[in-house]
């Protein structure tokens, strides 16, 4: 069965780095677009990046961009969200997300992992 | 990018119910469109799809409607279950999701 399990969830200064991963398994990690999406605590679910299934094209969410990169490592069959410049309002929980269909780019997210905390505090 | 809103914020509502949440989109975002249910410590979960294809598993009491810039979703006879938060979505250009509708018992 498809599961997303994310890590790397931590507390971090203002200013601080950090990576989380996604690890993937149940399915062909490689033929799908992966998401990591975003919700603040208490509030509501905010999308921050976007790669192609094969590696090619990555989009952000305006406020993210030139911090956040995302990438996926196919041999290890797992997504990154590599973060830089952490700021306050990037607390939330994250989590990774499958794009329903392969080899596409379009489509609604139909597999979820647990998610991983993210605190930005000093 | 494209902005969605949700109406109601919250709705309040009875087992057996029939309730209607409206999506809007600040453009049009053609049918893709898509609908999410997240509990309470949950993972948010796929519903609908392409404005009104139902996703494997979900009970037919849910239902998808609209285009362009105007969307429902619809839950028929209202399950202790539903109770929960839903959030639509547009994918047509990037991705956006709504502020979300809190819906709980009357």
């Amino acid at each position: 069965q498809v599961q997303l399990v994310e890590s790397g969830g931590a507390v971090v200064q203002p200013g601080g780095s950090l990576r989380l991963s996604c690890g993937a398994s149940g399915f062909k990690f490689s033929t799908y677009g992966m998401h990591w999406v975003r919700q603040a605590p208490g509030k509501g679910l905010e999308w921050v990046a976007f790669i192609r299934y094969d590696g090619t094209t990555q989009n952000y969410l305006d406020s993210v961009k030139g911090r956040f990169t995302i990438f996926k490592d196919t041999s290890k069959n797992t997504l990154y969200l590599q973060m830089n410049s952490l700021r306050a309002e990037d607390t939330a929980i994250y989590y990774c997300a499958r794009l329903q269909y392969q080899l596409l780019v379009r489509g609604g997210f139909d597999y979820w992992g647990q998610g991983t905390l993210v605190t930005v505090s000093s | 990018d494209i902005q969605m809103t949700q109406s109601p914020s919250t709705l309040s509502a009875s087992v057996g119910d029939r309730v209607t949440i409206t999506c809007r989109a600040r453009q049009s975002v053609s049918s893709w469109v898509a609908w999410y249910q997240q509990k309470p410590g949950q993972a948010p979960k796929l519903l609908i799809y392409k404005t009104s294809d139902l996703e494997s598993g979900v009970p037919s009491r849910f239902r998808g409607s609209g285009s362009g810039t105007e969307f429902t979703l619809t839950i028929s006879n209202l399950q202790p279950d539903d109770f929960a938060t839903y959030y639509c979505q547009q994918y047509n250009s990037l991705f956006t999701f709504g502020p979300g509708t809190r819906v709980d018992i009357k």
